[in-house]
């Protein structure tokens, strides 16, 4: 079946620092994959996305690249804030059968002054 | 944009009673979802719904039923609450088909449900 490994948390960073957060996917043919942000006290929101091999999402200054040959969808950014501080999660869709996400267990980041 | 509500954020029951937890979504997206939050667990599917009265089971079905009447609502139902289904719950919904492969699933804020 489909699964998503992600990076530990939590990972605690000053700002203007770089940010790597990884995921990895296990799935069967070729997955969309997913970052989703979720707040303190508010659900999960798009934070960017891929549908295909070597795609590259992007979105406020986040990074992530879809990788068919690591099987990995690593979240980056280049100089991190404050306001960043939140849970991230990796997720994935089969694109055979049903519209079920697969996520990852999430990893909480808080950036420190 | 998307609008996705759940009709309460917290919410306090007792072990035993029957629990019913709403989402309205008001996009017209025939794809809709239950989901629990678990610390180091992420989110874990538990029902989900592709058209007025379908259902299929999710990840973590037991101890849960839903109901899907209109295109619009999405309940989620604790037949019997117990205290291991305190949990962060959260509702989504997404357009269908070719179309729902490109477009991701939209949340609602959440419901903190405390079985006491």
């Amino acid at each position: 079946g489909n699964s998503v490994t992600q990076m530990e948390g939590p990972v605690t960073l000053s700002e203007e620092a770089f940010l790597t957060i990884n995921c990895t996917y296990t799935a069967t043919g070729y997955p969309s994959l997913f970052w989703y942000v979720q707040y303190p006290g508010e659900g999960l929101q798009l934070l960017l996305k891929a549908t295909k091999a070597d795609d590259k999402g992007s979105n406020k200054g986040f990074e992530a690249t879809y990788r068919k040959e690591t099987t990995s969808f690593h979240l980056e950014k280049g100089s991190v804030q404050v306001s960043d501080s939140a849970v991230y999660f990796c997720a994935l869709r089969s694109n055979f059968g049903n519209e079920k996400l697969t996520f990852g267990t999430g990893t909480r980041l808080t950036i420190i002054p | 944009d998307v609008k996705v509500t759940q009709s309460s954020r917290y919410l306090v029951k007792r072990t035993g009673e029957k629990v019913f937890l709403e989402c309205v979504q008001d996009m017209d997206h025939e794809n809709m979802f239950w989901y629990r939050q678990d610390p180091g667990l992420g989110l874990r599917l538990i029902y989900f719904s592709y058209d007025v009265k379908m259902k299929e089971k999710g990840d973590i079905p037991e101890g849960y039923s839903v109901s899907r009447e209109k295109k619009e609502r999405f309940s989620l139902i604790l037949e019997s609450a117990s205290t291991n289904q305190t949990s962060m719950y959260l509702c989504a919904s997404s357009p269908p088909g070719s179309r729902g492969l490109q477009q991701p699933q939209h949340f609602g804020d959440g419901t903190r449900l405390s079985i006491l």
